[in-house]
């Protein structure tokens, strides 16, 4: 079966630490992932996906297929980036399977 | 930048009553869906449309839904008999092609049904 887990359902930190969201995944051929962000009364938006392997407000994520992973990770937490953060994964279809989310919390 | 918008951004309804959730997409875009969220749950796929014919739906989206592009800009799901069960957030996306191309989401409609 198709899935997406996202262990924590909030991470806190303070400001300038480094901030890792965890996502796993289960899904036997080659999937698609990306990772979406939801700020304070805004829609869902596309934060980055694994195939353009850049780098979009200071935050990376690599695809690990041994591990099945997903990680989402920043070296300096900013109080900006509080928000949910939904892992999702696409399979063979256009449909998106979506994790339960993070909410991350930066304290300043 | 153009944006998926939804109508209405609130929906309140009698459970059985019929409700239509009203969707425009990104003027350019071939590729249409709605997504569902429960409170406290995951974003959940309903339906994907495309070339005026639903291209994929979920369990989920049984005899009581339906979909719509009633004309060149709107994309409109159906509950026929709403449940109590159907409350949730129901997001509209589109994009402009399938496959490898990003989904663009509105602001959604809250639904609540009584």
């Amino acid at each position: 079966a198709q899935r997406v887990t996202q262990p924590e359902k909030l991470l806190s930190v303070f400001k300038g630490a480094p901030v890792e969201l965890k996502c796993n995944y289960s899904y036997s051929g080659s999937p698609e992932l990306f990772w979406y962000v939801q700020y304070s009364r805004q829609r869902l938006q596309l934060l980055l996906r694994h195939i353009s392997r850049e780098s979009i407000k200071g935050f990376t994520a690599d695809l690990n297929k041994g591990e099945t992973s997903f990680h989402l990770k920043k070296p300096f937490a900013q109080e900006e980036d509080s928000a949910m953060y939904y892992c999702a994964l696409r399979a063979n279809t256009d449909k998106l399977i979506f994790g339960t989310g993070t909410r991350l919390q930066v304290f300043p | 930048e153009p944006e998926v918008t939804q109508t209405p951004s609130h929906q309140v309804t009698q459970m059985g009553q019929e409700v239509i959730l009203r969707c425009v997409p990104i003027s350019n875009h071939l590729y249409f869906y709605w997504y569902r969220q429960i409170l406290g749950q995951k974003v959940e796929f309903l339906v994907s449309f495309y070339n005026n014919e639903i291209s994929e739906k979920s369990e989920i989206f049984d005899d009581q839904f339906s979909v719509e592009r009633p004309d060149g800009s709107n994309f409109t799901l159906k509950i026929r008999s709403t449940k109590l069960e159907d409350s949730a957030m129901y997001f509209c996306a589109s994009s402009f092609s399938g496959g490898e191309e990003t989904q663009y989401f509105g602001p959604g409609t809250r639904l609540l049904v009584l």
